[in-house]
């Protein structure tokens, strides 16, 4: 167990329509990131923040947005759902931005299936 | 762009029969390359961080060297517990943030 939680586990849903994922970092970590797991595509980095703010971005859609909460827990929204957005979703946290033994550690993911 | 490659794709092991997995990287300055262990329908696990070339790093069967163009991830007398699919990523130094840039992973099967 990293830790990390995430919710839900699984979710079905129709195209075009649009979801929420939640998680939550290990105590104490202040980065939490998101990372889309696909057959054809691999694992791939979608943002960071860091204590709230955005740091990071990577090839996240237009239609996909995230925050980060006081509270540290983050949401990735994704909307406008197309059948090519069903992946496995995970987060994972680490204690600071920048730093040398900064590693990341992934929560259980969420998987998405759209149809 | 950073990119990394590892193989081979799926490795079939028979109970103690020892292996190397392989990752290359092109990266525009390596802050630092990370092994992770993935169970099917899980989150990856974090197995080691390598930072510079020569660096080696051991835990129970499993032990990781780094190279200035490549990290091996040796396999010794593996058991079928350790059954999984192995991921190798990068850091950059010039990354923006801590991104990691993954590579496609090897799937091992050890076989009793």
């Amino acid at each position: 167990d990293s830790g990390v939680t995430q919710t839900p586990k699984h979710l079905i849903t129709a195209t075009g329509q649009r979801v929420t994922l939640r998680c939550s970092p290990r105590s104490g970590d202040l980065s939490v990131y998101w990372y889309q797991q696909s057959l054809d595509q691999g694992l791939q980095f979608l943002i960071q923040y860091y204590n709230g703010e955005e740091r990071a971005k990577g090839n996240i859609l237009e239609r996909f947005s995230a925050q980060q909460f006081p509270d540290l827990h983050s949401e990735l929204n994704l909307s406008s759902l197309e059948l090519g957005d069903s992946a496995l979703y995970f987060c994972a946290s680490s204690v600071e931005q920048v730093s040398n033994d900064d590693e990341q550690f992934f929560g259980p993911g969420t998987r998405l299936t759209v149809l | 762009e950073d990119q990394v490659t590892q193989s081979p794709e799926a490795l079939r092991l028979q109970e103690g029969e020892s292996s190397s997995l392989n990752c290359s990287y092109t990266v525009s300055g390596l802050r630092g390359l990370f092994w992770y262990r993935q169970d099917p329908g899980k989150g990856p696990e974090f197995l080691f961080t390598l930072y510079s070339a020569g660096e080696e790093k051991e835990k129970e069967r499993l032990k990781a060297t780094l190279t200035k163009k490549e990290s091996f991830l040796h396999i010794t007398a593996p058991k079928p517990e350790d059954s999984a699919t192995y991921l190798c990523a990068v850091q950059a130094i010039k990354a923006a943030g801590n991104k990691l840039t993954f590579g496609g992973g090897t799937r091992v099967l050890v076989k009793p």
